[in-house]
């Protein structure tokens, strides 16, 4: 079973930011949480990833709380095209043994 | 475009036949896994290659198996298909080093057990 527990869906307006919840409450210490995303009928995209710090990219903000049982992915400015099922991850392993849940439905509005 | 392209990205079999799905990682990237998805669900860990051995498996029976080939490209081969193994079988490269890096996913290929 999946580490990790995310609402099943969300609604954003375009232009607006998008905070994504997730809990990972059984987190243990050398485990990372991993953000992907999976557009229809693609394959999943990674988003970024973080140990205890928050993290910015080019795609967006994690933030993990200060005990690390959850986190926030925020996009900042979402767009129609961020239209994806969102898969909130922990793991040790990071070559690719990954561990999805069911993920987090987002459609972007006009 | 990650660079990792599997083939062929449709197929149709028949209960009871054999199958063989193909990878090509990304170039410098010696580790594969593949993933099995169903319709609605997220994807699967089926098992890992690194350096052409098994490194790790989901739970899934040994009528599924694999192979990873010098040039690292790798094959998943799934014997006495059954319809619940219609599905999108996903396959992702990465690298390895001291640091934690992502896993690049192809398109995948749908495949459907009639």
């Amino acid at each position: 079973d999946a580490k990790t527990t995310q609402p099943p869906s969300m609604d954003c307006a375009e232009g607006r930011a998008a905070n994504l919840p997730c809990n990972h409450s059984t987190i243990s210490g050398n485990e990372y949480v991993y953000w992907y995303r999976q557009i229809h009928s693609q394959g999943p995209q990674y988003i970024i990833h973080g140990l205890k710090n928050n993290e910015t990219n080019e795609m967006a903000s994690l933030i993990i709380t200060e005990d690390r049982k959850s986190s926030t992915l925020i996009l900042p400015h979402a767009t129609l095209r961020d239209t994806a099922v969102y898969y909130c991850i922990v793991n040790t392993d990071s070559w690719g043994k990954l561990q999805f849940g069911a993920g987090t439905q987002v459609v972007v509005t006009p | 475009e990650t660079g990792v392209t599997q083939s062929p990205t449709h197929l149709i079999k028949t209960r009871g036949q054999q199958v063989t799905l193909r990878c090509s990682s990304q170039s410098g990237h010696n580790t594969v896994s593949w993933y099995q998805q169903a319709l609605g669900q997220g994807p699967q860990f089926i098992f890992q290659y690194y350096r052409e051995e098994e490194n790790g498996r989901g739970n899934f029976p040994p009528r599924f198996s694999g192979l990873q080939f010098p040039n690292y490209s790798s094959e998943l081969n799934v014997n006495a298909l059954e319809l619940d193994d219609s599905a999108l079988y996903l396959c992702a490269s990465s690298g390895r080093g001291r640091t934690s890096t992502e896993a690049f996913f192809g398109q995948g290929t749908r495949l459907t057990v009639v």
